[in-house]
């Protein structure tokens, strides 16, 4: 198993649906993240999350909201989609007692929005 | 504001053929900087951290280097399993005294065998 699962890997929405993607880890860190990716944009950070009372937005977070559930889980939504939403969306992990960026990253969700 | 900006954006390198992946930055207190290497449909995979000027990191066919305003990814006789985007970060301080990583947009190798 993948040390860090996206699901769903693909998705397709429409104009205005709420949709949650989500994120489980077995690496056992503390800090989890939520990026997208666009051509052209490189990955730019939405929320992150230092442990499961601390959340964070940011640099491009609205539109967005999340969920630390565990601290294996970390869930994204999106409250009310916009086709200007359509990107690949990376969960990320990484445990600064070990290497503060040393990201480990899930495979990504494909989002399209209609 | 940090940025992080890549060089070429594409290349294509006959297979051996040695080349280097640009990395120039400006950022408020480096933490880091970071090489990561994405496949298509997959991930960032990271390969290494460098925290200062001087310091080099090796990993098969792979030496990064970096300066006080650049860091280099020297490919050495490539192989076709090489192919793939190539991503740079910095680590530095957010306005709101967080750590913050920022990416470049990468660099896509493309390995002909």
């Amino acid at each position: 198993d993948a040390d860090v699962t996206q699901t769903p890997r693909n998705r397709i929405t429409k104009t205005g649906k709420r949709i949650m993607l989500e994120c489980s880890q077995t690496k056992g860190h503390d800090r989890m993240y939520w990026y997208r990716q666009d051509p052209g944009l490189g990955l730019r950070l939405i929320y992150y999350s230092f442990d499961v009372k601390d959340i964070n937005k940011g640099e491009i977070s609205d539109g967005y909201s999340v969920s630390r559930q565990a601290q294996a889980k970390f869930s994204l939504s999106l409250e009310s989609a916009i086709p200007n939403q359509t990107a690949l969306y990376f969960c990320a992990t990484s445990d600064p007692k070990r290497d503060l960026y040393g990201y480990t990253f899930g495979s990504g969700t494909r989002l399209t929005v209609v | 504001e940090d940025q992080v900006t890549q060089s070429p954006e594409a290349l294509r390198l006959q297979e051996g053929e040695s080349s280097s992946l640009n990395c120039s930055y400006t950022v408020s207190g480096l933490r880091g900087l970071f090489w990561y290497r994405q496949d298509p449909g997959k991930g960032p995979e990271f390969l290494f951290t460098l925290y200062s000027a001087g310091e080099e990191k090796e990993k098969e066919r792979l030496k990064a280097t970096l300066t006080k305003k650049e860091s280099f990814l020297h490919i050495t006789a490539p192989k076709p399993e090489d192919s793939a985007t190539y991503l740079c970060a910095v680590g530095g301080i957010s306005n709101f005294g967080n750590e913050k990583l920022t990416f470049g947009t990468g660099t896509r190798l493309t390995i002909i065998p």
